[in-house]
């Protein structure tokens, strides 16, 4: 089946800790994007990238890193320059890069910072 | 400036209940609109859509429609079901790069 896989699903981390969360996808969508949820805030955009080996930040880029070295995977890193770490994220991809189509959601990483 | 307003919530209403969970937007032109909806420990769902004005999205009996004079795209359900309990997300597009900017979610809580 198509779709979007992250993981872990949940991950604890200290502080002063780097973090890894992956994204794959078999969809053969071009863009992925990297959202942050907090409760009571919505989903924030923290990276996106269009195509394979180029991305944009997003609203909330600081502390976090991005690479796109394949069309299906989309690792975020949380750097421990992120002074706020602990919240849900979600990944997404779409084969419609303009805007008018449909993002299919992976069922997302919850981070704890201990 | 570029954002999109929801009701607040927690909404709580009784199974057939009728629905309405109002989400406004502000834009330069004409957005697509989006209603996604999330269930208890998962990701987000597109729930319907409308890329025009005038425009109705329906699904599950859901609908929507895209009101260009008030800048609304209001959720509505005649009779709601236990099922239905999750968060609600109204979005918009952003330019051409496929991204969305959402709205900060309704909680639906469906009794019996």
């Amino acid at each position: 089946d198509g779709g979007i896989t992250q993981s872990p699903k949940y991950l604890f981390r200290k502080e002063g800790q780097n973090v890894t969360l992956s994204c794959e996808q078999n969809l053969n969508h071009d863009a992925m994007y990297w959202y942050r949820q907090d409760p009571g805030q919505g989903l924030r955009l923290i990276y996106y990238s269009q195509i394979v080996n180029d991305f944009q930040k997003g609203d909330i880029a600081e502390g976090y890193s991005v690479s796109r070295e394949k069309k299906e995977s989309f690792p975020l890193t949380v750097t421990s320059a992120q002074k706020n770490p602990t919240a849900f994220y979600l990944c997404a991809s779409t084969a419609d890069r303009e805007g008018t189509g449909e993002l299919f959601f992976g069922e997302g990483s919850r981070l704890t910072v201990l | 400036g570029n954002s999109v307003t929801q009701m607040e919530g927690p909404v709580t209403l009784s199974e057939e209940a009728f629905l309405t969970i109002n989400c406004t937007y502000t834009a330069t032109g004409y957005p697509s609109l989006f209603w996604y909806v999330q269930y208890p420990g998962e990701g987000l769902q597109l729930l319907l859509k409308a890329t025009k004005a005038d425009d109705k999205g329906s699904n599950k009996g859901f609908e929507a429609t895209y009101r260009k004079e008030t800048t609304s795209f209001h959720l509505e359900k005649g009779s709601v079901q236990v099922s239905d309990s999750a968060v609600y997300f109204c979005a918009r597009n952003s330019g051409n790069t496929g991204k969305l900017i959402f709205g900060q979610g309704t909680t639906l809580q469906v009794k019996p």
